[in-house]
């Protein structure tokens, strides 16, 4: 199964609402998990099964999409958000993550 | 607290082997699937292969199989990855990461900080 995101980097202003989206190659139902990584550290979970928080994250974090199409909002980009975001299908094996979309300040 | 200490990495030649091993701590190991994913400099993450908590499901990447291997010792807390055959373009930080109960169907819960190989001549 493959992935794609779009944008592939995008740039943006504190409190701005940002939008990513993931696009499955086939339906994954709603085993699609999202995971912010900053340069130099592992990834952390943000959501899982599409639009459920991690505990813990920040409640501007959300997911939806079932299926093929999928989406990551943060509602009101904090300086903290600049990083990198990627999709992971765990539907099937072998997992597969997407190519990234790279957040950085405008 | 959970914490994953991945070790074993190194500059190997190609064609060489190395041992990753992954010490965790702060959760009952032996109930959890485990799983290791890589990301080569500057590029995204790649799976490569998990392991279920009693070690009978083993799934492998395309580009590793028959390649590396898996393994659990639940009597100590810690998960490897024998790596043979290795080639250049295996160079990579290798994250060590705990499922949330198995793997399919749920997600990567917590990560280890990573080991860096380097397979170069």
């Amino acid at each position: 199964i493959q992935l794609t995101q779009s944008p592939s980097s995008l740039s943006a202003s504190v409190g701005d609402r940002v939008t990513i989206t993931c696009r499955a190659s086939q339906g994954i139902s709603s085993y699609l998990a999202w995971y912010q990584q900053k340069p130099g550290k592992a990834p952390k979970v943000l959501i899982y099964a599409a639009s459920t928080l991690q505990s813990g994250v920040p409640s501007r974090f959300s997911g939806s999409g079932s299926g093929t199409d999928f989406t990551l909002t943060i509602s009101s980009l904090q300086p903290e958000d600049f990083a990198t975001y990627y999709c992971q299908q765990l539907n099937n094996y072998p997992f597969t993550f997407g190519p990234g979309t790279k957040v950085d300040i405008k | 607290e959970v914490q994953l200490l991945e070790s074993g990495g190194g500059l190997v030649q190609p064609g060489g082997s190395l041992r990753l091993s992954c010490a965790a701590s702060g959760f009952t190991f032996s109930s959890y699937s485990m799983s290791w994913v890589r990301q080569a400099p500057g590029k995204g993450l790649e799976w490569v292969s998990a392991m279920s908590n009693s070690g009978d499901n083993k799934p492998y990447a395309d580009s590793v199989r028959g390649r590396f291997t898996i393994s659990r010792d639940n009597s100590k807390n810690t998960l490897y990855l024998q790596m043979n055959s290795l080639r250049v373009e295996d160079s990579a930080v290798y994250y060590c990461v705990k499922c949330s109960t198995a793997c399919q169907h749920n997600w990567f819960d917590s990560w280890g900080q990573g080991t860096l190989v380097t397979v170069s001549s």
